[in-house]
This record gives C-alpha cells, structure tokens and sequence, in this order.
C-alpha cells in the first residue's frame, strides 16, 4: 500500500521569506508522479507543482519548488519569497497507475506581514 | 469552461435519510474522480469513472454509497441511511486522461444530524 506521511501539521513564515515543507512517502511502484496541492480557506484544491519519479531534475514552479530524494522517498516543497496569499493548507499527494491519488495529513501554512 | 462544478455545496440532512450529490467534470476529461475529506485531514479516495465505466472502489465506500456516471459525463454520489459519520466534504476531480492533472471541485459539505 502506498503512504504519504506530512509530520509538520503547522508551519509558520515571514512575508518574503523562504519555507519549506517535508513530505515522505512509501511505495512499492517505480513509475510514480507526486504532487503539492495548496487548498486555501474555504476554497478549492489546487495544483502547486508536480514531479515524475523518473525525472532526476527537481521541477520548479516560479516561487516554487521541490527537493526529491528518490532514495530517501523524500519530496519537500519550498516556497521562496512568501506571499499572504500562500496562505493554506498544503497536501503532498502520489499518484500512479491505479488512479487515485493518495495524500498525506496536509500542512497549515501561515504568513506573517 | 469554468472548471469541475458540485451541487450542492452545502447539504444538512438527518441520520437515514439519503441524499444525492452531483459533480460535472471538465468537458472532454474522461476520468472523474470523487474523494472524501473530514476536518483536518487530507482527502480519501472513494471511486473513479474512466468515461461511464466505474473501475475502482475503495474500502471506505460502504454498500449505502453508490456512485454513477451515466453516459460518461456529470456524476451523482448517493449514500443511503446517512449515518453521523458520514458528515465530511465530498470533493470531486477530473482529468483529462491516466496521469493528468486532477481539477477539483469546490465540493459539498454534508452535515447529518
């Protein structure tokens, strides 16, 4: 079975400043894509950033981008230059042949003026 | 087109009575996927439809949950005898094809009292 583990339920940043959020993962799949999905308050889910496990190069989305770790099953997300509107609750999600994504507990992201 | 639409977004009902959500996909995407998702946590799969045809069910989908999509367009889900645990948002999404992008829907949150 296929896990996405979220360990930070809160994370807080400066406005213009850089953070990053962890996401870990377990799979016995080698073809696989993972994503960040950003759901503001009271508002639909949307797509941040995907990356293909078999693309070695890290994807990059303007102020975002990811760190994965194959090896490690790691795949963070950072977010630079941190805007009020980053505001949400961040889920790191796989997906793979099967279907259907499967996501991790989601983060609390929060941005001080 | 303005994106995956859900009704209603809102739904109060009373424990046994059986209400009917409605999602309608994107045009031209084929897979339509419906999730649910309780206070706190990340969305859980429920099914998907490739066009009309319903080729996964997961465990959390009770025999009081039935879920349609006749002629491969809009979807209903119905649950029956709604039970307490049953109150969650239930999120559509849709993609044009295996791997794709997943759009979501607002969703509709249920609350059985």
């Amino acid at each position: 079975a296929q896990t996405v583990t979220q360990s930070q339920p809160e994370m807080s940043v400066q406005e213009a400043e850089t953070v990053t959020l962890s996401c870990t993962y377990d799979t016995s799949e080698s073809d696989y894509y993972l994503f960040w999905y950003k759901q503001p308050p009271s508002r639909q889910m949307i797509l941040v950033i995907r990356q293909e496990a078999y693309k070695q190069q890290n994807a990059t989305e303007n102020r975002f981008s990811v760190n994965f770790q194959k090896a490690a099953k790691s795949f963070s997300l950072k977010i630079s230059d941190s805007q009020l509107g980053d505001a949400a609750m961040y889920f790191c999600a796989i997906y793979n042949q099967g279907g259907k994504l499967i996501f991790g507990q989601g983060t609390e992201l929060s941005v001080k003026p | 087109d303005t994106g995956v639409s859900q009704n209603p977004r809102h739904k109060i009902t009373k424990r046994g009575q059986n209400v009917t959500f409605r999602c309608d996909p994107i045009s031209e995407h084929n897979r339509l996927y419906w999730y649910r998702q309780t206070l706190g946590q990340g969305p859980e799969f429920l099914t998907y439809f490739q066009n009309e045809a319903q080729l996964e069910k997961s465990r959390l989908l009770s025999d009081r949950f039935s879920a349609e999509r006749p002629k491969g367009s809009f979807s209903t889900l119905e649950i029956q005898r709604t039970e307490q645990g049953d109150s969650a948002m239930y999120l559509c999404a849709s993609s044009l094809a295996d791997r794709d992008e997943q759009f979501f829907g607002p969703g509709t949150r249920l609350t059985v009292l």
